[in-house]
């Protein structure tokens, strides 16, 4: 398996809920990824997971809650979002963070409306 | 910036012929990767190449990489509309597994 499946596909949210992106792998991968992109915008780093532990925080606002309950999954909580937070918002997995292990694998990505 | 600065931003070819974006950066690096992307969708990684490679192949793509220019270059031949995407290049600085993403190139493919 190949593939890393990330759920909801679309999301809609005011700006005082509270939900949760989803990010699963099964091919044993020890490195997770969360992306931001905007349109015609390329991708830009959030975090980065190691081993299960936080190794990249690109200094996200703290309305974006990573986690990583065990080695396939990757969640993203969000909390009081802006409307500015809508974008396309990727997950990626790879074998590990170094150079030669790092080609990562995407997932089709959740497209977040905030309202 | 470690940004990778691609070029052309958009490119637009006839079936048949190939197509070349170019990809520079500004430090040292420890791969470069890159990658297509649909419209609206995830990434798919085309090929990794490390900083002491010089050029790399699979199927109908060929990259190469002048560390002492700070650039690399992808090569699409024989292009299918198929291709029409966007193509980023991805710079690997560190062993911390940051990788930042160039500003794509936009390649038409007309059939």
């Amino acid at each position: 398996d190949t593939e890393v499946t990330q759920t909801p596909k679309h999301l809609v949210m005011g700006m005082t809920n509270k939900k949760s992106l989803k990010c699963e792998q099964h091919m044993g991968h020890r490195a997770m990824y969360w992306y931001k992109q905007k349109a015609k915008k390329p991708p830009e780093l959030m975090f980065v997971y190691s081993y299960e532990k936080l190794s990249i925080n690109e200094s996200v606002p703290s309305r974006f809650s990573p986690e990583c309950p065990n080695s396939s999954l990757l969640n993203l909580h969000l909390h009081a979002l802006q409307p500015e937070d809508s974008a396309l918002y990727l997950c990626a997995s790879s074998q590990g963070i170094r150079g030669p292990y790092n080609e990562q694998f995407f997932g089709p990505g959740t497209r977040l409306t905030v309202l | 910036s470690q940004q990778g600065e691609e070029d052309p931003q958009a490119l637009s070819i006839q079936e048949g012929e190939n197509a070349t974006m170019n990809c520079s950066y500004k430090t040292s690096i420890n791969n470069l990767q890159w990658y297509r992307q649909n419209s609206g969708r995830g990434l798919v990684h085309l090929i990794l190449i490390r900083s002491n490679e010089r050029e790399k192949h699979s199927g109908r793509l060929r990259v190469t990489l002048d560390t002492s220019k700070k650039s690399s270059s992808l090569l699409i031949t024989a292009s299918r509309a198929a291709d029409t995407a966007s193509y980023f290049c991805a710079i690997l600085t560190s062993n911390a597994g940051k990788s930042t993403f160039g500003d794509g190139t936009t390649l038409t493919v007309k059939p």
